[in-house]
């Protein structure tokens, strides 16, 4: 299958405990972020959004947390699975006149469960 | 699956050589991106085609070219092939604005399998 992130930085997790994947984002401009989960041989999956005028946000065992403060983003995965060994993705949206996304990702982590 | 796919899922080529990639984006979507993911790294912008017009460029070279087609699949051309061009091309789609579902975010993007271009 398709290596994505051969040297990527790496969190190791047991199975069952929370996930932490941080990101910093570069523009101030930027008016939403997402994260993506990228499988071996798959292209990106889309996770999770925030809007830049938001500090939170909650979906299904994922949360997400904004800090403008110090241009950070972060991924929460409650009671990690085998299913979540990937690779993540932080994207930020600068706004542009025109409409549709252009989005910047950042370099990626690797998640590793370990059962 | 998203119900984005993407031909070839691999194509070996030379450097001067010419490439076209192929998109089908998922029914109903009428924006489609193109990205590049060198290994081990993000994806990275190209452009994105709008009712079938480019509306937005990243930081590549003319000779990264792209089209759209009245049915919304997308083509990207790639001349004059070098060997920095091996990577992954992902292709994007977007659902049409207001046509969102509920529960799905606007700014979802769909991404398609990618394919892996090496050029020697």
């Amino acid at each position: 299958g398709e290596s994505v992130g051969l040297h990527l930085p790496t969190l190791s997790v047991q199975e069952g405990d929370n996930s932490i994947i941080n990101c910093a984002y570069s523009n101030s401009a930027s008016d939403y972020f997402i994260w993506y989960k990228q499988e071996s041989g798959k292209g990106p999956q889309f996770i999770i959004d925030i809007r830049s005028n938001m500090d939170k946000r909650q979906g299904q065992r994922v949360t997400v947390l904004l800090n403008k403060t110090v241009k950070h983003l972060s991924l929460q995965i409650a009671a990690t699975q085998p299913g979540d060994s990937a690779v993540y993705f932080c994207a930020e949206n600068i706004p542009r006149k025109a409409a549709g996304n252009k989005l910047t990702f950042g370099g990626g982590t690797r998640v590793l469960v370990k059962p | 699956e998203t119900g984005v796919t993407q031909s070839p899922t691999h194509l070996i080529k030379t450097r001067g050589q010419q490439v076209t990639l192929r998109c089908s984006s998922q029914s109903g979507h009428n924006t489609v991106s193109w990205y590049q993911q060198a290994l081990g790294q993000g994806p990275q912008f190209i452009f994105q085609y709008y009712r079938e017009e480019e509306n937005g460029r990243g930081n590549f070279p003319p000779r990264f070219s792209g089209l759209q087609f009245p049915n919304y699949s997308s083509e990207l051309n790639v001349n004059a092939l070098e060997l920095d061009d091996s990577a992954l091309y992902l292709c994007a789609s977007r659902p049409n604005l207001g046509l969102a579902g509920e529960g799905s975010s606007y700014n979802e993007q769909f991404f398609g399998p990618g394919t892996r271009l090496t050029v020697l």
